[in-house]
């Protein structure tokens, strides 16, 4: 089984700060790491996934992460925010080849994040 | 490049009525999977399809079920409707060799009085 917690329901700051966007995850096996945006009344939009390799990803809109194995975290981090990145964000996880839920994305739930002007 | 396209939009429905959503994959994509999102929680997998066959599927009741076309599309049939059920559902396309690179559709919302 796998599961992912995201650890803050709602994060405020104010424009052009940083911001970080916590998640740890548990697995049996090992897992290919997922950061999705969704605006309000929308779907969900990839930003950046881990699936092997440089342990630091980036992604679109500034947007970079980083995966821990150890701390089995990964972590959602932007250097510079702006009032367009207001939105729900989550994190997913699916488990790899060799594992019973491979293909399957399981979600945290969800880190509001508003900026503030 | 027309992305994951769902409907419709919006539905309402009464207690004990069936719903059937649509979607229609990304082009190039092979692999449809369902998700419900449920006012103020993260999404939850249903199932997901390839090849037209059901290839993984989560903790959901058989009152749900779906379907893949030949053309990839999709289908989510959801029978006997309970007020639990009403929540935003999700479908995501993906290719058969890489299935966790998902990209989701706009969500229709379902509604149930």
């Amino acid at each position: 089984a796998q599961s992912v917690t995201q650890l803050d329901s709602q994060v405020p700051v104010f424009e052009e700060a940083p911001v970080e966007l916590r998640c740890n995850y548990s697995s049996s096996v090992s897992v290919y790491l997922f950061w999705y945006v969704q605006y309000p009344n929308q779907g969900l939009q990839l930003l950046l996934k881990y699936l092997s390799g440089s342990t630091l990803v980036k992604g679109i809109n500034g947007f970079e992460a980083e995966f821990n194995k150890s701390q089995t975290s990964f972590h959602l981090r932007k250097p510079s925010v702006h009032i367009s990145d207001t939105a729900e964000y989550f994190c997913a996880v699916s488990q790899n080849a060799g594992g019973t839920s491979y293909g399957k994305l399981t979600f945290g739930q969800g880190t509001i994040l508003t900026v503030h002007p | 490049d027309a992305g994951v396209t769902q409907s419709p939009t919006h539905l309402i429905k009464t207690r004990g009525q069936q719903v059937t959503l649509r979607c229609s994959p990304k082009s190039g994509h092979d692999t449809v999977s369902w998700y419900q999102q449920a006012l103020g929680q993260g999404p939850q997998f249903i199932f997901q399809y390839y090849e037209e066959e059901e290839r993984q599927r989560g903790n959901f009741p058989d009152r749900f079920s779906g379907h893949q076309f030949p053309n990839y599309s999709s289908e989510l049939n959801v029978n006997a409707l309970l007020l639990g059920d009403s929540a935003l559902y999700l479908c995501a396309s993906s290719l058969g060799s890489i299935p966790y690179e998902q990209y989701f559709g706009p969500g229709t919302r379902l509604t149930v009085t």
